[in-house]
């Protein structure tokens, strides 16, 4: 069973506050990892799709960090606003059964105003 | 902008009945996917499919499960005989060129057994 681990499961953090969380996956068989972003009562959306160990990804104020050899990424947030409120899902895919993607529990984070 | 869309977006049902739950996946995308969260879970992977075949199923997809993309735009979840810990919020998503590129959810289906 494969064991993808998100921490913390939730967050509140005070608008402007810079954050960061972590998804922790198997460092064997990797073949990439997801970010998602998931709003209350609407569907998951793609931050970031990362393949490479060492990969690092930014979009607007979110970047994300990849390190496949010890079998971890980040998120980082910085200056949180209220709308980065939402929970972030993590999801690995391995290259046994790669099209086989396993998902973290999520991290949900409170921007409080 | 493309999107995928599933109905119904609530389905009550009673334990031992058939549903049948659709999803219109992109147009152009050739990997799709269903997915369900129970409440208070993680999202756990049910079935991929590509070119008109299961490429991946989990232990969950057991034989009460079937998908089907009887006319190339819809893409169907069959649960033969619903039994209550099947209550979940189903969600069907799908993705382009390459099985790995990030994959587009539609807004899910809350499916109730009773």
């Amino acid at each position: 069973i494969l064991n993808v681990e998100q921490s913390p499961q939730s967050l509140h953090v005070q608008e402007g506050d810079s954050t960061n969380f972590t998804c922790s996956f198997p460092s064997s068989n990797f073949y990439a990892l997801h970010w998602y972003r998931w709003e209350t009562a609407k569907s998951p959306e793609a931050l970031f799709v990362m393949t490479l160990n060492g990969d690092e990804k930014k979009k607007g104020r979110i970047s994300a960090t990849l390190n496949t050899k010890e079998g971890y990424s980040y998120l980082y947030i910085k200056g949180s606003q209220p709308e980065d409120s939402a929970t972030y899902l993590c999801a690995f895919m391995g290259s046994g059964g790669y099209q086989k993607v396993t998902f973290g529990i999520g991290t949900k984070l409170q921007v409080i105003p | 902008e493309p999107e995928v869309t599933q109905t119904p977006s609530h389905q009550v049902t009673q334990m031992g009945q058939e549903v049948i739950l659709r999803c219109v996946p992109i147009s152009n995308h050739l990997y799709f996917y269903w997915y369900r969260q129970i409440l208070g879970q993680k999202v756990e992977f049910l079935v991929s499919f590509y070119n008109n075949e299961i490429s991946e199923k989990s232990e969950i997809f057991d034989d009460q499960f079937s998908v089907e993309r009887p006319d190339g735009s819809n893409f169907t979840l069959k649960i033969r005989s619903t039994k209550l810990e099947d209550s979940a919020m189903y969600f069907c998503a799908s993705t382009g060129l390459a099985y790995f590129n990030e994959q587009f959810f539609g807004p899910g289906t809350r499916l109730t057994v009773l």
